[in-house]
């Protein structure tokens, strides 16, 4: 069952853009979002995150957008680097239980 | 602590065979998690530990599979009579709090198994 999605399997943006990354989720229990940032060969490191009593949650060049609503969750980068280059995964949780991922976007940024 | 560390990187095994892997987790984390991931799809939960008690198996644990974390600090993922479809990447993860959010994952670099 997947109850967290992500339906954009790849995106390509210029350097200096913004990467706009797109989640939507099942769930209505789910409490907790966040995004992991994958690198070949290497296991996914957290990146941001937001809480379910908030819609937005920023750190530096990147920013976590939530509504409830529409059970839809975006990451935004900005300004976009070649380093960010990555497999982004959205993922969810319920009452500090396991963890539920979407399937990933390759986010490519080009110089 | 250098973080969550897995061994080995990489296994090739011939189907029938047992393959057993090793997660060791940041030693402040008292949850320790497995994930499976295969191509093009995101990590999928296989089971969790709370110090060394199991609480959540999922359905995509066969019978075939077994874990263990007998101390409540290294965890042991054992898969028997191994088949081409438990080729995949598999991760450990062990939880941080992160205040006012619940529960982040910091993944190990996670064991490749081929089985051929």
């Amino acid at each position: 069952d997947q109850q967290v999605k992500q339906n954009s399997p790849s995106l390509s943006v210029q350097e200096g853009r913004i990467s706009i990354l797109n989640c939507d989720y099942t769930n209505s229990m789910f409490d907790y979002f966040l995004w992991y940032k994958k690198y070949p060969a290497e296991g996914p490191t957290f990146l941001i995150s937001i809480s379910s009593i908030k819609d937005k949650n920023e750190d530096g060049r990147f920013t976590v957008f939530l509504n409830k609503s529409a059970k839809h969750l975006s990451l935004h980068i900005v300004p976009s680097q070649p380093g960010d280059s990555a497999v982004y995964f959205c993922a969810a949780s319920s009452d500090n239980n396991d963890m539920r991922f979407g399937a990933g976007t390759r986010l490519t940024v080009k110089p | 602590d250098t973080g969550v560390s897995q061994d080995p990187r990489h296994k090739i095994t011939k189907r029938g065979q047992n393959v057993t892997f090793r997660c060791d987790p940041i030693s402040e984390h008292n949850r320790l998690y497995w994930y499976r991931q295969t191509l093009g799809q995101g990590p999928e939960f296989l089971t969790y530990f709370q110090n060394e008690a199991q609480l959540e198996k999922s359905r995509l644990l066969s019978d075939r599979f077994s874990a263990e974390r007998p101390k409540g600090s290294f965890s042991t993922l054992e898969i028997q009579r191994t088949e081409q479809g438990d080729s995949a990447m598999y991760l450990c993860a062990s939880s941080f709090i992160l205040p006012g959010q619940g529960y982040g994952y910091t993944f190990g670099s996670g064991t490749r198994l081929t089985v051929v």
